[in-house]
């Protein structure tokens, strides 16, 4: 099973600033099959990048996802106040089938 | 539009059945794409459950696999998930969602049902 580490827990920034989110897998993973989430309170994930660093329909240009192997990056270039949420990576292979990382929550400084 | 909708009991009693079902409008289920299921423990991460493919074919989560069935009635469009001897640890938000084959990938999500597993 392939596991994914996100990294920082916890990110405070402050609007306008540049957020920096990583995902690390503990094996190498396609990155046709990584992808990126937003949850906020009391709400279903909302798909921002798939296959790495492609935006989902809908989804502002300050977003952006790279990387491959096994380190993942989702980078938000300037910060709106509506981008305060868990952000969660997860990658599509074998069994099981899809796996999560545990979530980055961008907070507000 | 693609929407899914979780409907069924909020409430289960220990050991016993939990049945979900996630009526899809906007996009025939027969027409491809994964449908699956994902929960969320309250104030923790996701968890996937497990798909079906429009053929029938079943993926399961090998750490549920022995309590779990979903089947597809494709006349209804519509998807159900049963989760055997349920326990408190299977208390969690439970969401539907639609999974894409070629980017691995879940584009579309229900709002979520809470079940709680609670006598």
């Amino acid at each position: 099973e392939i596991v994914l580490t996100q990294s920082p827990g916890t990110l405070s920034l402050s609007p306008g600033e540049r957020a920096t989110l990583s995902c690390r897998a503990s094996q190498s993973v396609s990155s046709s099959y990584l992808a990126w989430y937003q949850q906020k309170p009391g709400q279903a994930p909302r798909l921002l990048i798939y296959g790495a660093s492609s935006r989902a329909t809908g989804v502002p240009d300050r977003f952006s996802g790279s990387g491959s192997g096994t380190d993942f990056t989702l980078t938000i270039s300037r910060l709106e106040p509506e981008d305060f949420a868990v952000y969660y990576c997860q990658q599509y292979g074998s069994s099981p089938m899809y796996t999560f990382g545990q979530g980055t929550k961008l907070e507000i400084k | 539009q693609v929407q899914l909708q979780e409907s069924g009991p909020g409430l289960v009693k220990p050991s016993e059945t939990l049945s979900l079902t996630c009526t899809v409008s906007g996009y025939s289920i027969s027409s491809g794409f994964y449908w699956g299921w994902i929960r969320q423990p309250p104030g923790k991460g996701l968890e996937w459950i497990g798909n079906i493919y429009h053929s029938g074919d079943t993926y399961y989560n090998p750490s549920l696999k022995s309590r779990l069935t979903i089947s597809v009635d494709t006349s209804k469009n519509q998807f159900s998930l049963k989760l055997i001897s349920v326990t408190a640890a299977d208390t969690a938000v439970y969401y539907c969602a639609r999974g894409d084959k070629n980017w691995g990938s879940i584009d579309y999500w229900g709002q979520g049902t809470l079940v709680t597993v609670s006598s």
